[in-house]
């Protein structure tokens, strides 16, 4: 993810239309990714997590898409709910190397009753 | 315990005192990460732990900032002579050794520092 300290961006969707976040990462080596969710005064929450050898992987509600070479990872949610509400981060790594994580700036979601 | 804690959940200090923030690891985890993130924004990276290995100090942003972790547990982070910049909420996120196939960070509830 780029680490670059702006403000958050915010996407406002209407309860049960479907989301889509958006994340850009730089590292070319990075084979590892993985979604985040913060809820105000938490910390991150684990999502989903992504390898490099696939391109799509579900879960519930959720699908991360992996685009490598546009360098591009993309969170869905199917029918947004209002517990959806959060902040969004992407991350990414090499596995190859230790475990230090870059984490995107962050995509403010807002889902409107 | 089921996650990782930290304490106190909420500091605040006068510019020029020493503060130490605590982090609990979840059991059997290696690895330990401190973040620090300021209102509306991303998480920086501050250190990272790796069971005996030395730390990777890369992220500290001056020399007002250090860690320790003691028995590859608990670590304690202390920023000396805060200054109002300080002010943000640390977070602590421990992991499995990647060996043991454990990428996945889990992160504690944060400390918000409000220095005055």
């Amino acid at each position: 993810g780029e680490s670059v300290g702006l403000h958050l961006p915010t996407l406002s969707v209407q309860e049960g239309d479907n989301s889509i976040i958006n994340c850009a990462y730089s590292n070319s080596a990075s084979d590892y990714f993985i979604w985040y969710k913060q809820e105000s005064g938490k910390g991150p929450q684990f999502i989903i997590d992504i390898r490099s050898n696939m391109d799509k992987r579900q879960g519930q509600r959720v699908t991360v898409l992996l685009n490598k070479t546009v360098k591009h990872l993309s969170l869905q949610i199917a029918a947004t709910q209002p517990g959806d509400s959060a902040v969004y981060f992407c991350a990414d790594l090499n596995s190859g190397g230790y475990q230090k994580v870059t984490f995107g700036t962050g995509t403010k979601l807002q889902v409107i009753p | 315990g089921a996650g990782v804690s930290q304490s106190p959940s909420n500091k605040v200090t006068e510019k020029g005192k020493d503060v130490e923030l605590r982090c609990d690891p979840i059991s059997g985890h290696t690895a330990l990460y401190w973040y620090r993130q300021s209102l509306g924004q991303g998480l920086e990276f501050l250190i990272y732990f790796q069971g005996n290995s030395a730390p990777d100090k890369s992220g500290l942003p001056s020399d007002r900032f250090s860690a320790e972790r003691t028995g590859g547990s608990v670590s304690t982070l202390t920023i000396q002579r805060t200054q109002q910049e300080d002010s943000a909420v640390y977070l602590c996120a421990s992991s499995l050794e990647w060996a043991s196939g454990g990428n996945t960070q889990y992160f504690g509830p944060g400390t918000r520092l409000t220095v005055l």
